[in-house]
């Protein structure tokens, strides 16, 4: 059964700090990806990664950066919050090849005062 | 580019079916799939759907797909309190690891 944990499910930050949402999938999956889930917008992807050291940007990278050191574990920093980062962070993972699902992990909810 | 876009509310009464609507504007997708999202929790896959298949059904699920019009959609019969969600559906292209997911359908379903 595969798990995808996220390492805090609220959290509340303030404008200007530096935020680090950790990712964790325990299946030996190659790729993972960061999302941010907005009422009325859907799923947006932020960041992906295909291997370990090797990202791709999304449709809204900017003002996020990742970090994927080891295979299992995939970070997400805000480098100086912003308000507009007030979101639902969704993180999943996925094998490589056609059809395979990506397993989501429970979501952090992100408050940036 | 890519665009998927859903309804965002859809109303039923228990008992009754529902039928989630979905139009992409890629027609290199090659999979298609339906996602559900509980409150506080992160997305579960439904069911997917090739792209060289018209539909596919799983229990109380049918998925329908229209090529020439780039329209898929989800039924659901026999709609149950449980099945209250986001429902989100979101298209593969071509060997590309990304999934584009579209703007989500709320589902509420009134006893």
């Amino acid at each position: 059964d595969v798990k995808v944990t996220q390492s805090s499910r609220y959290l509340v930050k303030r404008t200007g700090e530096k935020v680090f949402l950790e990712c964790v999938q325990d299946m030996d999956h190659e790729n993972m990806f960061w999302y941010r889930q907005d009422p009325g917008l859907g799923l947006r992807l932020i960041y992906f990664s295909y291997d370990v050291k090797m990202k791709e940007k999304g449709d809204i990278p900017e003002g996020y950066s990742v970090s994927r050191e080891k295979k299992e574990r995939f970070s997400l920093i805000l480098e100086s919050a912003s308000t507009n980062q007030t979101s639902m962070y969704l993180c999943a993972s996925r094998l490589t090849g056609g059809g395979e699902t990506q397993y989501f992990g429970p979501g952090t909810r992100l408050l940036v005062l | 580019g890519e665009d998927v876009e859903q309804s965002l509310f859809l109303s039923v009464r228990e008992g009754d079916s529902s039928v989630i609507n979905c139009t992409y504007t890629d027609s290199s997708s090659t999979y298609l799939y339906w996602y559900k999202q509980e409150p506080g929790a992160g997305l579960q896959l439904l069911t997917y759907i090739f792209s060289n298949m018209d539909m596919k059904q799983d229990q109380r699920l049918t998925v329908l797909l229209n090529k020439k019009d780039k329209h898929l959609s989800l039924r659901i019969a026999d709609t149950q309190t449980g099945d209250s969600a986001i429902y989100f559906c979101a298209e593969m292209v071509g060997g590309y690891q990304k999934v584009t997911f579209g703007t989500g359908t709320k589902l509420q379903v009134i006893p």
